[in-house]
Formats: C-alpha cells, structure tokens, sequence
C-alpha cells in the first residue's frame, strides 16, 4: 500500500488533455513539494516535474503540474502516443525523513 | 554528465545477503548537494524507497526495511553500496540506485536498474 493515492489508469486521445491526481496527508504533501516521474516501459524513471510545477530542461511544456493542501496533479496537454507511460507522483516524509511515492498511474493513448 | 550503474549478482538465495553497488561516474560522492539512494520495483509494482546516504556517511532507512538493510559509501572508490539481509521471494524487484538532490528533494539521476531475483 502506497503512501501517496494514485489512480491506477488514465487514458486519453491524441490531442486531449489528461490529468493524474496524487493525494497524501499533512506529513508529506502538505508540508513538502511534489515531483512526478515518468517510467516508459523498461525503463528507469525521469522527473518529469519537480517542486510542484518545475520542468527539467528538454521536458514538453506539455506537462504541468500543481498542488493543493494535501493533494497534486499532473496534467498532459496535446497527448501524444509516446506519451504512453506510467507516471509516480513523489513528495518528502517527514515522518520518514525521506521519499514516498504514489502507486503509479498507467497512462494509455487510446 | 553523471550517471550512475548498479551492479551485483541477479539471483540470491532465501534467507541470504543480497549485495549491490553503485558506481558514480561523472561526478562525485563527495558533493554535498546530494543524498545517494537506493529504490526497487517489485515485477508489475511501484516504487519503493529503501534507503540513502550522505558522503559522510549519514543514513537514514525505510522503517519497513531497516531492521534488515544497510547502506555504505566509499568516497575513495566513488561508489555506494546497499546489503539486503535474510532476502524471501517478496524482495526479488528491479533495484535502482539514485541521485536525491538536496535543494529540490527529487531523484534527478537514476541508474538504469538491475533485476535480482530471490529464489532457491
């Protein structure tokens, strides 16, 4: 059981706009940024987001993110098929004194 | 550009010590702009963080995992080091060591994961 509430599958068009919600608790979310990675298959994951709404360089502008009190999301504008993924919000513990994860959220290009 | 590589063998027998290492290339262990971590991905799972370390040597564990884990540096050798003792088929996952900066909080590097299977 993850610390961070995910929703295990998404699914969108190509073109359409698809947001992933992450929700934790005071401890971790509510009192720390939130980072989103993106794991393609096989693969290690990469942030895709970080402290919040942060793009890395050579990141889409496609991707953005927010939080709010106790809970974050990601959304994906202009889904592409490459676009298919899973995708892990993560944040600081301060109960743990490091990283919790959502259980990931499976993202499929219909 | 630094890039990380775990290493170790990728089948352990039940109740035995599994062993992995990273290797940092590119940059050092010793920048205090980072703690050095370890995560794994049991098959068809998420992410699970086990453990990191300061390049002073200051740890910090998963309570789910710490009576059972123990992270090491050796600045001289630029690598990191996780030991997973009494392992049972539930610790067979991808293993990946990774960059946590700091600042941020965020894993901005990762090695390219290693698989280790427990079974007999």
């Amino acid at each position: 059981q993850s610390v961070l509430t995910q929703p295990p599958s998404a699914s969108g068009t190509p073109g359409q706009r698809v947001t992933i919600s992450c929700s934790g608790s005071s401890s971790n979310i509510g009192s720390n940024t939130v980072n989103w990675y993106q794991q393609l298959p096989g693969t290690a994951p990469k942030v895709l987001i970080y402290t919040n709404n942060q793009r890395p360089s050579g990141v889409p502008d496609r991707f953005s993110g927010s939080k709010s009190g106790t809970s974050a999301s990601l959304a994906i504008s202009g889904l592409q098929s490459e676009d298919e993924a899973d995708y892990y919000c993560a944040t600081w513990d301060d109960s743990l004194h490091g990283p919790v994860f959502g259980g990931g959220t499976e993202l499929t290009v219909l | 550009q630094v890039q990380l590589q775990e290493s170790g063998p990728g089948l352990v027998k039940p109740s035995e010590t599994l062993s992995l290492t990273c290797t940092v290339s590119g940059g050092s262990v010793t920048s205090g702009s980072y703690y050095w971590s370890w995560i794994r991905q049991p098959p068809g799972k998420g992410l699970e963080w086990i453990a990191y370390i300061y390049y002073s040597g200051s740890t910090n564990y998963n309570p789910s995992l710490k009576s059972r884990v123990t992270i090491s540096v050796d600045t001289s050798k630029n690598q990191f080091s996780l030991k997973l003792r009494s392992v049972t088929a539930a610790d067979t996952a991808v293993y990946y060591c990774a960059r946590l900066l700091i600042g941020r909080l965020d894993m901005d590097v990762w090695g390219k994961g290693t698989t280790v299977t427990v079974s007999s």
